[in-house]
């Protein structure tokens, strides 16, 4: 059973660089089963998925955060990384850590977020 | 705002049946599969439903998915109280590049 959890600092300031990192039990992360998600959540709204990494190293993200995201695999292979540059507060919320499963037959190709990290809640502040 | 539609709330009785619809486009919805999260009041979102209809190994058969076009919708029969939290559809948008979600659906058991 693959296991996520995250970890990071629960506040950053303003401007600043939010750098979270989560750490997979159970599992490759070079396996070509799975990609690697964020999203996140802040108090009392929907979810956002920020983006994710292939096995490959191709990474997609959501195009509202593009220019701000870096998403990437250490080389241990056990821990995938978020980097969000200039937060402000908008950035306040709960960040996940997810996988995905990517499911391939002879007619069907599709992947879904089957694991998701607990969650750590980061606040943007002065 | 969020790219899928779903009800801001819905509610029922013990035993009675609830349904949320989520609600697309044809970028996302009408070209790829919906899958639905279930999340309880402060824990992080669980897979309830794959591939529009396909339930993991552990849900119980009470839930149940379909998809018709660009909208889905979730059914939970057999309402129970430990059903009370929200219900997020998802689905990979092919003009976006992204997952979308819906807003969520918080369920009562009243």
């Amino acid at each position: 059973q693959v296991q996520l959890q995250e970890s990071g600092p629960g506040l950053v300031k303003p401007s600043q660089t939010l750098s979270l990192t989560c750490t997979v039990s159970n599992y490759s992360l070079s396996s070509g089963s799975h990609s690697w998600s964020w999203i996140r959540q802040p108090a009392g709204k929907g979810l956002e998925w920020i983006g994710h990494i292939y096995a490959s190293g191709i990474t997609n993200y959501n195009p509202s955060l593009k220019s701000r995201v870096t998403i990437s695999v250490d080389s241990s292979k056990t821990q995938f990384s978020l980097k969000l540059t200039s937060v402000t507060g908008a950035d306040t919320a709960v960040y996940y850590c997810a996988g995905e499963r990517v499911v391939a037959t002879v007619t069907d190709y599709y992947y879904y977020v089957e694991v998701w990290g607990k969650g750590t809640t980061v606040t943007v502040s002065s | 705002q969020s790219v899928l539609t779903q009800p801001p709330s819905a509610s029922g009785t013990p035993g009675q049946r609830v349904t949320i619809s989520c609600s697309g486009s044809g970028t996302n919805i009408g070209s790829s599969h919906v899958h639905w999260y279930q999340q309880l009041p402060g824990t992080a979102p669980k897979l309830l439903i794959y591939r529009n209809d396909q339930r993991p190994s552990g849900v119980p058969d009470r839930f149940s998915g379909s998809k018709s076009g660009t909208s889905a919708s979730l059914a939970i029969s057999g309402l129970r109280s430990d059903d009370e939290g929200d219900y997020c559809c998802a689905a990979w948008d092919d003009r976006l590049r992204a997952w979308v979600f819906g807003g969520g659906t918080k369920v009562t058991v009243l």
